[in-house]
């Protein structure tokens, strides 16, 4: 089965900032990718996610994510965060029909 | 805005008690989900289930149980709650064959408390 794992639980930092959210996954087959973001209070959604083609996966309020086969990475990137960011971060992998989630990243952006 | 609803959000109950958390969905999807949470850690999926009378264990062991009687509604029940219940249970649906995105619709969650 796959696993993910994300690193550095917990992000502080100022808005205009870069974020970069790591995501290495185990899985030696055909895998689809996503990033899933809980806002405090409301539930989880969907971000951004990568099946095939272009590896450099944009999503919603600038976000963007790329699939690296070779590192089995799929890093989650903004140039410059602002305080609505706020907000835990998972990244996900589905392989085999099984979907796997890692420990999520809790990023606090200071205005 | 996904429409999946969850409730209660917030349960605080005694050592023995039978609780069941509601989850229902209007996008008539095939798929539903019962994911548990905590601060820190993996979801991990509990049960799932592909449509009407159908349910499966996830991948983590689970006293509780689930129905599938309506696409709509999927509920999750404890007979006999223990505070290593305690958690927060997200429920979730998505599609199922050709039009399977991938993505899955959550609820908001119900976090329960076992004293």
């Amino acid at each position: 089965a796959q696993s993910v794992s994300q690193h550095n639980h917990h992000v502080i930092l100022s808005e205009a900032a870069s974020l970069e959210l790591g995501c290495n996954y185990s899985y030696g087959g055909t895998v689809n990718l996503f990033w899933y973001v809980q806002y405090p209070g409301q539930h989880l959604q969907l971000l951004l996610k990568y099946f095939s083609g272009d590896p450099l996966v944009k999503g919603i309020k600038g976000f963007e994510a790329e699939f690296i086969k070779s590192k089995f990475s799929f890093n989650l990137r903004k140039p410059s965060v602002q305080w609505s960011d706020t907000a835990e971060y998972f990244c996900a992998v589905r392989g085999n029909n099984r979907l796997a989630f890692g420990k999520g990243n809790q990023v606090v952006v200071i205005p | 805005e996904a429409d999946i609803y969850q409730t209660p959000r917030y349960l605080v109950i005694g050592t023995g008690k039978k609780i069941t958390l509601e989850c229902s969905q209007t996008m008539g999807h095939d798929k539903m989900y019962w994911y548990q949470q905590d601060p820190g850690m993996e979801l991990h999926l509990i049960h799932y289930s592909y449509g009407v009378n159908s349910t499966e264990k996830g991948d983590l062991s689970s006293e509780s149980t689930v129905s599938r009687i309506r696409t709509e509604h999927f509920p999750l029940t404890l007979e006999s709650a223990r505070p290593s219940h305690t958690s927060q249970y997200l429920c979730a649906s998505s599609e199922l064959g050709t039009a399977d995105t991938g993505e899955l619709f959550f609820g908001e969650g119900s976090r329960l408390t076992v004293l």
